[in-house]
């Protein structure tokens, strides 16, 4: 139990256009997921807080207009990359938490992680 | 808040060495711990947790044990392999995981 999915496992986009990145519980509900990123053979950043059903909360210095996350059912959160640079590629990895008393109290299950690659 | 200092690597070992990775927190009350491990190119995996002070958590042959007198999870591990080659993390969280730097292990042959 416990899965979390992302959707595509890798994608390459052009400069200047926007790529929708999917994060789905296979087994649970998830009120609350996370979207990290993680640059080469650095550590995981904390870009944001999703939150089903309201605006998600941004870490300080994220730009939000940049990275539209979207949280609209208890299974399904999307991180899109709007507007696409070079420097916005990197490995995104989303995590969620499993809240509906399945698991261990604020445990995080991670998804399989994204690999962006804007040309 | 809780927050964890993790031992830096990188950490270079022969094949069969014994393994420590040191990782330190300080808490408000005694939260769950958790080591994760990100083998190269793929995503975070849970490797073991312990939810409460003297208990112990393993997967794979991977120790740690939650030590409150020590405010201590360290890693450990008695003959490690190559393919445990990857970057472990020992995060810090609150409301939500919060990760460092990791501790990138390279076991040799």
């Amino acid at each position: 139990g416990a899965v979390v999915s992302q959707h595509p496992s890798w994608v390459i986009c052009k400069s200047g256009t926007s790529v929708k990145i999917e994060c789905r519980s296979l087994d649970f509900q998830a009120t609350t997921m996370f979207w990290y990123r993680q640059f080469p053979k650095q550590s995981l950043m904390l870009m944001a807080t999703s939150n089903e059903g309201s605006k998600a909360t941004y870490e300080q210095g994220v730009e939000k207009d940049k990275f539209l996350i979207n949280h609209a059912s208890l299974t399904l959160s999307t991180l899109t990359v709007t507007s696409a640079h070079p420097e916005d590629s990197s490995f995104y990895i989303c995590s969620a938490r499993d809240t509906a008393g399945g698991g261990a109290p604020y445990e995080q299950y991670f998804g399989p992680g994204t690999r962006l690659t804007v040309t | 808040g809780n927050s964890v200092t993790q031992m830096e690597g990188p950490v270079t070992l022969s094949e069969e060495a014994f393994l420590t990775i040191n990782c330190t927190y300080t808490a408000t009350g005694y939260p769950s711990l958790f080591w994760y491990v990100q083998y190269p190119g793929e995503g975070l995996q849970l490797l073991l947790k312990a939810t409460k002070a003297d208990d112990k958590g393993s997967n794979k042959g991977f120790e740690a044990t939650y030590r409150k007198e020590t405010t201590s999870f360290h890693l450990e591990k008695g003959s490690v392999q190559v393919s445990d080659s990857a970057v472990y993390f020992c995060p810090g969280r609150d409301d939500k995981i919060i990760f460092g730097k990791g501790t990138r292990l390279h076991i040799l042959p």
